[in-house]
């Protein structure tokens, strides 16, 4: 069964403070690993796709890495308009669906 | 570009009571999905489509069911409203190799 595990659940950063989100996940064969950003009252937004080992993406102040076991979500120098919730999901190689983790929600304080 | 629209934004319901949701995609695309979101438990896959005309179960499909007769609309229906169905209610489309969109979901209580 495919699963997808975050963390930490929530996390505090100060303006400027860079850190990381680990989602870590089991996959039969992984065709990709997905990155959503998600704000309080909408829908999640799509960040970054992920495909193989190796595989890095940068967008802005985030900057997305892949594992064959986990991905992580860095973020430099975070601003408060970086709160959300981040979202993590996989989709198997040979499957139509995406398994999500709970999420981490981030908070950046001025 | 309206993307991905969903109808209502906000419902109560009694238990036992039916409706329906409606999501709306104006993009042309061949996949769609229905999710629940609880506190803690991330997005649940309910339904899906591969194209119209086709639906299938998810990972939690129970005192559920869906259509999809157009293309553009994925409907999603409660027969008899039970207060374990409280949640919010999340649509997505994609086109085949491409990542997932959502709607803005709907926020569903019953009481």
């Amino acid at each position: 069964e495919d699963q997808v595990t975050q963390s930490p659940e929530a996390l505090r950063l100060q303006e400027g403070e860079s850190s990381s989100l680990n989602c870590s996940y089991t996959v039969s064969g992984l065709r990709g690993l997905f990155w959503y950003r998600q704000d309080p009252g909408k829908g999640p937004e799509f960040l970054f796709t992920l495909y193989s080992a190796g595989e890095e993406k940068e967008k802005e102040r985030l900057k997305a890495t892949l594992t064959k076991k986990e991905s992580f979500l860095h973020i430099t120098a975070p601003k408060p308009e970086d709160s959300a919730t981040y979202l993590c999901a996989v989709q198997a190689i040979y499957g139509n669906k995406l398994v999500f983790g709970a999420g981490t929600i981030l908070r950046v304080k001025s | 570009n309206a993307g991905v629209t969903q109808t209502p934004k906000f419902r109560v319901l009694k238990t036992g009571q039916s409706m329906t949701l409606l999501c709306a995609q104006d993009m042309n695309h061949e996949y769609m999905y229905w999710y629940r979101q609880d506190p803690g438990m991330g997005l649940r896959l309910i339904h899906y489509s591969v194209g119209e005309g086709t639906t299938a179960k998810g990972e939690v499909p129970d005192g559920y069911n869906v259509s999809r007769l157009k293309k553009q609309n994925f409907l999603l229906g409660l027969e008899s409203a039970a207060p374990s169905q409280t949640s919010v209610y999340f649509c997505a489309s994609r086109r085949d190799n491409q990542p997932q969109h959502f709607g803005d979901g709907t926020r569903l209580s019953i009481l």
